[in-house]
């Protein structure tokens, strides 16, 4: 276990609705990312948080937003969903150091979204 | 663009024996790599790394092979376990900036006994 939380672990939404999706880190990471995998593929990055603020962002649209707390845990929330948003959403926490450091990214189990 | 390359086989090996998954990747400007192992219906989890100035990396059952000069990496798993059944995903950085991991598709790696 990497001691990455994520919650829920399924969830079922109908198309245009929103969600939150909610991660928390492996203790003393202070940076999470976000990833899409879509059924059969690689994940995809979505974003990354260090220090409460949005440090990169993958080719995902403004309807994917996020957020970072004091405590480290982070949320992805994405608005209007589409059909093809139903993926599993990954998020991997960091160990500390600077956000441009080569460090491992430990992995959540993941959220199964499934968009109606 | 920037790519890490799995061209999805599967890869089917008799238990004990040593198997050999590739991975192809096209940033030449990477200088971090890492190989998940990823279960059905759990998150990937980290089995090896290596950065760029090495050649090899040897873990417990595991060794990292990193050739620059064609962008290709692999993964040698010694005496193959039913346990090591999974779908193995090359994942790459590139140098500098903020630490986006770029995967791959992944290959399937099924152990017969």
């Amino acid at each position: 276990e990497t001691g990455v939380t994520q919650s829920p672990t399924h969830l079922i939404k109908t198309r245009g609705q929103q969600v939150t999706l909610r991660c928390s880190s492996q203790s003393g990471h202070n940076t999470v990312s976000w990833y899409q995998q879509a059924l059969g593929q690689g994940p995809q990055f979505i974003f990354q948080y260090y220090r409460e603020e949005e440090n990169g962002r993958g080719n995902f649209p403004p309807r994917f937003s996020g957020l970072q707390f004091p405590n480290y845990s982070s949320e992805l929330n994405v608005n209007a969903l589409e059909l093809d948003d139903s993926a599993l959403y990954l998020c991997a926490s960091s160990t500390p150091g600077a956000s441009t450091s080569t460090d491992t990214q430990y992995f959540g189990p993941g959220t199964r979204l499934t968009v109606l | 663009g920037e790519s890490v390359g799995l061209h999805l086989p599967t890869l089917s090996v008799q238990e004990g024996d040593n198997s050999i998954i590739n991975c192809a990747y096209s940033n030449s400007a990477s200088d971090y790599f890492i190989w998940y192992k990823q279960e059905s219906g759990k998150g990937p989890q980290f089995i090896i790394d290596i950065r760029s100035n090495m050649d090899k990396r040897q873990g417990q059952r595991v060794t990292v092979l990193l050739n620059k000069t064609v962008k290709h990496l692999s993964l040698q798993i010694a005496a193959t376990q039913p346990g090591d059944s999974a779908v193995y995903f090359c994942a790459e950085k590139a140098q500098g900036g903020y630490n986006k991991l770029i995967f791959g598709a992944g290959t399937r790696l099924a152990v017969h006994p």
